[in-house]
């Protein structure tokens, strides 16, 4: 798979349900952040962890990162149909290259 | 919450003509950087500018792209010659430094550029 890449590609799921989205990457990181986007529109910033951090939440997501497996996952607990949207993941390399590579994104569909 | 600004949400524009697109970053932020997004495909990285001077640029952003700080606040992407190509979501992004640390990118709500 290429850096950032994201599992499922689509993933649909009833109001009050929890989402888990996967993200992989290949090389070695600085950081993770994940977006979401609205059809059409800008990217929000959801939240970023570190190489050195396991764990992080804000609010309903609770994002992990295992360096070791070069994997990421985005949790989102008591979805909402607000939360429908395209989650990506994008990594930072570091060494002085701040250049985020994004993958390709999970479409969220929550049903109301 | 302070934002990412961009002009003009739409642009439309005959092949071969300049477009400039404009962003304002956020204020206290020192980082900023271009990445476009053509219509089904990933979001790519383009350009990073920092203290008035490109850090960093993708193998996309070739001779018929510039970037420039004309003033405090504003920062923008020119296109040379547009092709059809180039018909994309084009997003500004900022970010804060802080020491070495790499921070969260903030990004703009993007530009639709179409060429025709």
């Amino acid at each position: 798979s290429q850096q950032g890449e994201e599992d499922p590609q689509a993933l649909s799921i009833q109001e009050g349900e929890n989402a888990t989205m996967n993200c992989s990457y290949k090389t070695s990181i600085n950081n993770l952040q994940w977006y979401r986007q609205n059809s059409g529109r800008g990217l929000v910033h959801l939240i970023l962890i570190r190489s050195n951090e396991r764990e992080k939440h804000s609010g309903r997501l609770r994002v992990t990162l295992d360096t070791s497996k070069k994997s990421s996952s985005l949790l989102i607990t008591a979805s909402r149909a607000a939360d429908t949207a395209s989650y990506f993941c994008a990594t930072a390399p570091g060494t002085g290259r701040r250049a985020l590579t994004f993958g390709s994104g999970t479409r969220l569909q929550v049903q109301p | 919450e302070p934002e990412v600004t961009q002009t003009p949400s739409h642009q439309v524009t005959q092949m071969g003509q300049e477009v400039i697109l404009r962003c304002v970053p956020i204020s206290n932020h020192l980082y900023f950087y271009w990445y476009r997004q053509i219509l089904g495909q990933k979001v790519e990285f383009l350009v990073s500018f920092y203290n008035n001077e490109i850090s960093e640029k993708s193998e996309i952003f070739d001779d018929q792209f510039s970037v420039e700080r004309p003033d405090g606040s504003n920062f923008t992407l020119k296109i040379r010659s547009t092709k059809l190509e180039d018909s994309a979501m084009y997003f500004c992004a900022s970010s804060e430094t802080s020491g070495g640390t790499y921070n969260e990118q903030f990004f703009g709500p993007g530009t639709r550029l179409t060429v025709l």
